[in-house]
């Protein structure tokens, strides 16, 4: 079975940084098939990427992704307020552990 | 825009069994693969599993003997049930559409939370 590892588990970052988040695969995988969810306290999680790179439907684009193969990255260019949030990565059926981003 | 609600008991007793439905609005729930997602307390996402409007589904092995999603096409909905309760089911349920083949979830119900204790 697939494993989803996310690192760090938690970042803490001020408005204006650059957030870099990891999700590493088990086992290679195609680059179609691995996407990036935000969710903040209290709501559903936000598909914020798909395909490894596409961003969804509204997303700013100051949410960047990319990576293949067993490794993938997820870029917030520059952290707005409202960026801080736990993100996700999922595969299929499998979600990694998550990334907290908080204000440092 | 296709809108996600899911509906059932806030409070279900140890070992019974859990039942929610997701009405899907907005759209047809011909396509994509509809989904069930747990969040338990302070913890990451856990996926439940599918089903196609064909009713075809496919569950997480974790929970496959426990499990069944089916779908009414007539009335726009899917449901989950989830049998043999233990306070370890304890979660917000979310219910999400999910593009098949990718399988990534572009719509996701508000959540409905699940407490199970007696």
């Amino acid at each position: 079975e697939i494993v989803l590892t996310q690192s760090p588990g938690t970042l803490s970052l001020s408005p204006g940084e650059r957030a870099t988040l990891s999700c590493r695969v088990s086992q290679s995988i195609t680059s179609d098939y691995l996407h990036w969810y935000q969710q903040k306290s209290g709501q559903a999680p936000r598909l914020l990427i798909f395909g490894a790179s596409t961003r969804a439907t509204g997303i700013p684009d100051r949410f960047s992704g990319s990576g293949s193969g067993t490794d993938f990255t997820l870029t917030i260019s520059r952290l707005e307020p409202e960026d801080f949030a736990m993100y996700y990565c999922q595969q299929y059926g499998v979600f990694g552990q998550g990334t907290k981003v908080e204000r440092k | 825009q296709v809108q996600l609600q899911e509906s059932g008991p806030g409070l279900v007793k140890p070992s019974e069994t859990l039942s929610l439905t997701c009405t899907v609005s907005g759209g047809s729930i011909s396509s994509y693969y509809w989904t069930w997602i747990r969040q338990s307390p302070g913890k990451g996402l856990e996926w439940i599993g599918y089903v196609y409007y064909t009713g075809r589904s496919f569950y997480n092995s974790s929970l496959k003997s426990r499990v069944t999603i089916s779908v009414d096409t007539s009335k726009n909905q899917f449901s989950l049930k989830l049998t043999s309760l233990t306070a370890a089911d304890t979660a917000v349920y979310y219910c999400a559409r999910a593009y098949m083949h990718y399988h990534y979830m572009d719509v996701w119900g508000q959540g409905t939370t699940v407490t199970v204790s007696s």
